[in-house]
C-alpha cells in the first residue's frame, strides 16, 4: 500500500487561504468518505482536525474544512494564522489488508 | 479527559527484542479499537497495527507483519507491542493511538510517543 500523495510544502501569508491536495486511489480516498486530516506542530504529537472528510472535532477552528473529489481530498485553511504553522498528513481508510495509509506529509509556512 | 501514555521505549541492537506498553484512561477502553503508529526521525506518519476492541481482530503493516504482536489487556486498560527481531528502520517514535470511529476513520486521542532506536 503505497502512501498518499501530498505536496511538500505550502504557504501562505497572515489571512490568506491555502489548500493542501491528498491523491490517492479508487482503493482508498477514492472509495471511502474516510479521509481524515491531522495536524503535526514540532516535537509534539498529532491532533485530529478534519475526518469523515469534511467534519471538524468539537474544538477545532472552523477555518479548517475538507472535501474530496473523486481520488483527490482537500485541506483548506482560511484565515492563515502563525499558530497554522505545522505539519498535516491526511490519512484515508483502505481495501487493502493493512486497513488505512497515510499521506506523505505537507509542512505548512506561514510568511 | 482522555489520557493515553506510552512507555518501554529505548536503544536495542538490531535482531534484539523490546516490549512497548500504552496506559490508557478517561475512557471506555475495552470498546475501543487501538492503533500503533510510528513517526521515524525527520519523516512522515506510518501506520504500524490496529486491535480491535476485544483483541480478537489485529491488523498489520506489511514492514512489521511476523516480527511485531499487538495485544491488550482491558482489565489493566494497558496495550502492549512485542516487538522482535528488530531492524535499524524500525527506529521512530511509536506513538498509541485511539480509533474514535470505525477501523482507520478517526484516529482521534494519540499519545505523547516513545522512542525506539534501533542501533549497535
Amino acid at each position: 500500500q503505497s502512501a498518499l500523495t501530498q505536496p511538500a510544502s505550502v504557504s501562505g501569508s497572515p489571512g490568506q487561504s491555502i489548500t493542501i491536495s491528498c491523491t490517492g486511489t479508487s482503493s482508498d480516498v477514492g472509495g471511502y468518505n474516510y479521509v481524515s486530516w491531522y495536524q503535526q506542530h514540532s516535537d509534539t504529537a498529532p491532533k485530529l482536525i478534519i475526518y469523515d472528510v469534511t467534519n471538524r472535532p468539537s474544538g477545532v477552528s472552523n477555518r479548517f474544512s475538507g472535501s474530496k473529489s473523486g481520488n483527490t481530498a482537500s485541506l483548506t485553511i482560511s484565515g492563515l494564522q502563525a499558530e497554522d504553522e505545522a505539519d498535516y498528513y491526511c490519512a484515508s481508510k483502505t481495501s487493502s489488508t493493512t486497513l488505512g495509509v497515510f499521506g506523505t506529509g505537507t509542512r505548512v509556512t506561514v510568511l | 479527559q482522555v489520557q493515553l501514555v506510552e512507555s518501554g521505549g529505548g536503544v536495542v541492537q538490531p535482531g534484539r527484542s523490546l516490549r512497548l506498553s500504552c496506559a490508557a484512561s478517561g475512557f471506555t477502553f475495552s470498546n475501543s479499537a487501538m492503533h500503533w503508529v510510528r513517526q521515524a526521525p525527520g519523516k512522515g506518519l506510518e501506520w504500524v497495527a490496529v486491535i480491535s476492541y476485544d483483541g480478537t481482530n489485529k491488523y498489520y503493516a506489511d514492514s512489521v507483519k511476523g516480527r511485531f504482536t499487538f495485544s491488550r489487556d482491558n482489565i489493566k486498560n494497558t496495550l502492549y507491542l512485542q516487538m522482535n527481531s528488530l531492524r535499524r528502520e524500525d527506529t521512530a517514535v511509536y506513538y498509541c493511538v485511539r480509533e474514535g470511529g470505525s477501523y482507520f476513520t478517526r484516529l482521534d486521542y494519540w499519545g505523547q510517543g516513545t522512542l525506539v532506536t534501533v542501533s549497535s
